[in-house]
Parts: structure tokens; C-alpha cells; sequence
């Protein structure tokens, strides 16, 4: 059974970059694609991106110039770096697993999610 | 504001039916794109409920049910318990002249009387 378990800073200084990595237990990072989602105070879920284990990456078109997504098969993670972050950027991360089925893709696997948190 | 639209609340008693409508547009649900919903209980990961409109994985109980029609979609939980209380989100894809995008609603927070 596939697990995904989020970790990083819990608080970033503004301006200053995320850093989230993700591990990947029960299963291997490779021949999938992985996804980041985050849902800020009060609000929905918001798809930052996703990325294949070869490093093709898609990201949302509002957060891409501050994006970039890896993959380190070896240690069996990914990761998200977010640069620029504001208080907008506050939010609780998500890393997720990306099926594609059909018509468009679902996160078949999710981790519990992390809080970030932007002050100085 | 979330691209698809679902009501912020919902409640029943135990035992009832309940509904959750997922509101999209042309670009994503009419466009054909599949809906897929998730379960998120307090303080615990999404879970997939829901998948290709109708589809529940290995191990999700038949009481979930999951519809699509036009720009809309619905999940029905039927013979409510008080262990289906969480928060629950559809998710469908969005191709429009911008790109290509994952799009979720704003969730429904489930209350069982």
C-alpha cells in the first residue's frame, strides 16, 4: 500500500523560498506522475502541479514563473520549491499521486498534508 | 474562487440521503472531462471516493454513488452514518486557450445530525 508523506519548513519568511519534499513508502516514485496541491485558510484546493518521474512537469499557469518540481529516484521523492512566497502563499500543502484514467487525471494516493506558514 | 462549484454545507440525519452538486462549465465537465471525488475526514488525508464520474475503488461502500450530467456533476451518500461527517471535494480537468489544469471545488463540509 502506497504512502506519501510531506515534510518540510513549517514557516517561510516572505520573499524567501518553499521547499516541501515528499516520500514516497510502499511503492516506487518511478513510471508515475506526482502532484502538489494546497489548500489556503478558508479556501479550496488549488492544483500547483505535477510532475513525471522523467521530469516532465505541468504547473497552473498563476504559479508558474515561482515553481519548480523534482523528482530523486534514488531516495524515492519528490519535491516542490515555490520562490517569491507572500502571506498568499500560507497554506496546507498536499503531495499526491496522479492516475490517469479516462478523460483527465485523479490523486489516487494522498499525504496528510503540511501546514505552511509565511511570516517574518 | 474554486473553477467548480460545490455547496459550502450539507447535513442529513443518520440514515437519510444526501446529494452534493459539483457545478463546472464548458472547459472541464461539459468538455466531457471525468469528475472525480474525495473524502476527507478530520485530520486525515483526501481519500478517493469517487473516480471516472461513477467508479468506487476497492473498498469504498456501495452507500457512495456518483453521477455526471452536462456541466454538472453529484455524489449521493445514501443511509447516512455519523462516520461519512467530513469535507468532500470534486475534481475534474480544464483545457481552455491558457493550458490544461487539474480544477478542483471549494468542498462541502458534511454534517450528520
Amino acid at each position: 500500500q502506497v504512502q506519501l508523506q510531506e515534510s518540510g519548513p513549517g514557516l517561510v519568511k516572505p520573499s524567501e523560498t518553499l521547499s516541501l519534499t515528499c516520500t514516497v513508502s510502499g511503492g516506487s516514485v518511478s513510471n508515475y506522475y506526482w502532484s502538489w496541491i494546497r489548500q489556503p485558510p478558508g479556501q479550496g484546493l488549488e492544483w500547483i502541479g505535477y510532475i513525471y518521474d522523467s521530469g516532465t512537469t505541468s504547473y497552473n499557469p498563476s504559479l508558474k514563473s515561482r515553481v519548480t518540481m523534482s523528482v530523486v529516484t534514488s531516495k524515492n521523492q519528490f519535491s516542490l520549491k515555490l520562490s517569491s512566497v507572500t502571506a498568499a502563499d500560507a497554506a496546507l500543502y498536499y503531495c499526491a499521486r496522479v492516475q490517469w484514467e479516462g478523460l483527465g487525471v485523479n490523486l489516487d494516493v494522498w499525504g496528510k498534508g503540511t501546514t505552511v506558514t509565511v511570516s517574518s | 474562487q474554486s473553477v467548480l462549484t460545490q455547496p459550502p454545507s450539507v447535513s442529513g440525519a443518520p440514515g437519510q440521503r444526501v446529494t452534493i452538486s459539483c457545478t463546472g462549465s464548458s472547459s472541464n465537465i461539459g468538455a466531457g472531462y471525468d469528475v472525480h471525488w474525495y473524502q476527507r475526514l478530520p485530520g486525515t488525508a483526501p481519500k478517493l471516493l469517487i473516480y471516472g464520474n461513477s467508479n468506487r475503488p476497492s473498498g469504498v461502500p456501495d452507500r457512495f454513488s456518483g453521477s455526471k450530467s452536462g456541466t454538472s456533476a453529484s455524489l449521493a451518500i445514501t443511509g447516512l452514518l455519523a462516520e461519512d461527517e467530513a469535507d468532500y471535494f470534486c475534481q475534474s480537468y480544464d483545457s481552455s486557450l491558457v493550458g490544461s489544469d487539474v480544477v478542483f471545488g471549494g468542498g462541502t463540509k458534511l454534517t450528520v445530525l
